[in-house]
């Protein structure tokens, strides 16, 4: 299955630490994405090849992938963290896939 | 700086065409895969279509495949969506990226497409 599967939803309170998961069959052998996108806003890569930041993405956004679990860590959120974020990976020669996105709440 | 933006959204009735543009600047188009991807109201990131650089072959989503069409004119650095046979769910925010192997890297700020009787 190409699918990627996330948590829908996720609280967390300023500070503590923030895991949003991604499923998919597919994980073990494709690289995984992550997105963030706040409302009314254009997406924005944070980690790309499971655990590459891009330049002037914070420290504090860390990935990593195991078999068929990829897993966006957030330590010490914010406010401003509050958003919704996605994952993605390959499905082929060109192909893509989007998990269901997580909206994460900072209480 | 690396800008896209798109254009070309607005109100369709059902089966109805509507044509997107993304004009880019800051790189070189010519060698770069371009993609859209749309957001629907309530929903969550879907990838539409790709065009890769550099011989142009095109990919598309199961769910638009034979009524969108991706295309690039290399001499504007622009890539279009050719959209017919609109139906009411195609109605999203469309967006344009660059494609790297680095991820979708930057977007645009989006188009708005709404069909609707």
């Amino acid at each position: 299955s190409s699918e990627l599967t996330q948590p829908p939803s996720m609280s967390v309170s300023p500070g503590q630490t923030a895991r949003i998961s991604c499923s998919g069959a597919a994980l073990p052998r494709q690289y995984v994405y992550w997105y963030r996108q706040r409302p009314g806003q254009a997406p924005v890569l944070m980690i790309y090849k499971d655990s590459e930041r891009p330049s002037g993405i914070p420290e504090r956004f860390a990935g990593s992938s195991s078999g068929t679990t990829a897993t966006l860590t957030i330590s010490g959120v914010q406010a401003g963290d509050e958003a919704v974020y996605y994952c993605q990976s390959a499905t082929g020669s060109a192909t893509w896939v989007f998990g269901g996105g997580t909206k994460l709440t900072v209480l | 700086e690396v800008q896209l933006l798109e254009s070309g959204g607005g109100l369709v009735q059902p089966g109805g065409s509507l044509r997107l543009s993304c004009a880019t600047s800051g790189f070189s188009f010519s060698s770069v895969d371009m993609s859209w991807v749309r957001l629907a109201p309530g929903k969550g990131l879907e990838w539409v279509a790709t065009i890769a650089g550099l011989g142009g072959s095109t990919y598309y989503a199961d769910s638009v495949k034979g009524r969108l069409t991706i295309s690039r004119d290399d001499s504007t650095n622009t890539v279009f969506l050719q959209m017919k046979s609109l139906r009411v769910d195609d109605t999203a925010i469309y967006y344009c990226a660059k494609e790297m192997e680095e991820g979708f890297d930057p977007w645009g700020q989006g188009t708005l497409v709404t069909v609707s009787s």
